[in-house]
């Protein structure tokens, strides 16, 4: 099974609403983190946000905020007031297991943001 | 703080040929990571080091990749018997911890013909 599944190929916004961007997770093991990266056109991952599986309260970072339904095993990026810098490739992705090193991604959602 | 270097950015090579990147992380990050990524994919993990210990490595990976973090500063990816189905870009990453996301290099972009 994927570990990490993005469903949604491309997506539209419209400046300065809000959009979200989905992710679904599959993990056994109670100790996990999610991350989700941007990679503009030029070709550079930025990591935008983190979420630990223990973590209560969802994580925020200026205008990104991550979903965390743990139950649902989602951990959705919820963008607001999107900006035309905001189009881009996103990628959610998994660590597992507590200190650990390898992440997993998944295969991302391209972002176009219209004026 | 300079970010993730990585060199070259570009690299065009026969198929047969040996070829070998250069990644210099954040000088305080001890964490390590080679990823491959081709394109409409997300990147694939080949390795990992903290310090100089190279502490996991894909099964993906054949015998012909090695890599090296010599004194835990600058790392090595080393391709041996280049195939086309080598071309893609080569990112490395470092980070401080495991909560921490990655900080990401420019990428090597590799084209085996």
């Amino acid at each position: 099974a994927q570990k990490i599944t993005q469903t949604q190929p491309g997506m539209f916004v419209q400046e300065k609403e809000a959009v979200t961007l989905d992710c679904t997770y599959d993990t056994s093991d109670p100790s996990y983190g999610l991350f989700w990266y941007k990679q503009p056109s030029s070709g550079e991952m930025i990591f935008l946000i983190y979420q630990g599986s223990y973590d209560q309260q969802n994580a925020t970072e200026g205008r990104y905020s991550l979903n965390f339904q743990k139950a649902r095993k989602s951990a959705n990026l919820v963008i607001s007031a999107s900006q035309l810098g905001d189009s881009a490739m996103y990628f959610c992705a998994m660590r597992e297991g507590l200190n650990a090193g390898k992440s997993t991604f998944g295969d991302g959602t391209t972002l176009t943001v219209k004026p | 703080d300079t970010g993730v270097s990585q060199d070259p950015r570009h690299k065009i090579t026969k198929r047969g040929q040996n070829v070998t990147f250069r990644c210099d992380p954040i000088s305080e990050h001890n964490r390590l990571y080679w990823y491959r990524q081709t394109l409409g994919q997300g990147p694939e993990f080949l390795t990992y080091f903290q310090n100089e210990a190279q502490l996991e490595k894909s099964r993906l990976l054949s015998d012909r990749f090695s890599a090296e973090r010599p004194k835990g500063s600058f790392s090595t990816l080393e391709i041996q018997r280049t195939e086309q189905g080598d071309s893609a870009m080569y990112l490395c990453a470092s980070s401080l911890r495991s909560d921490y996301g990655y900080t990401f290099g420019s990428g090597t972009r590799l084209t085996v013909v």
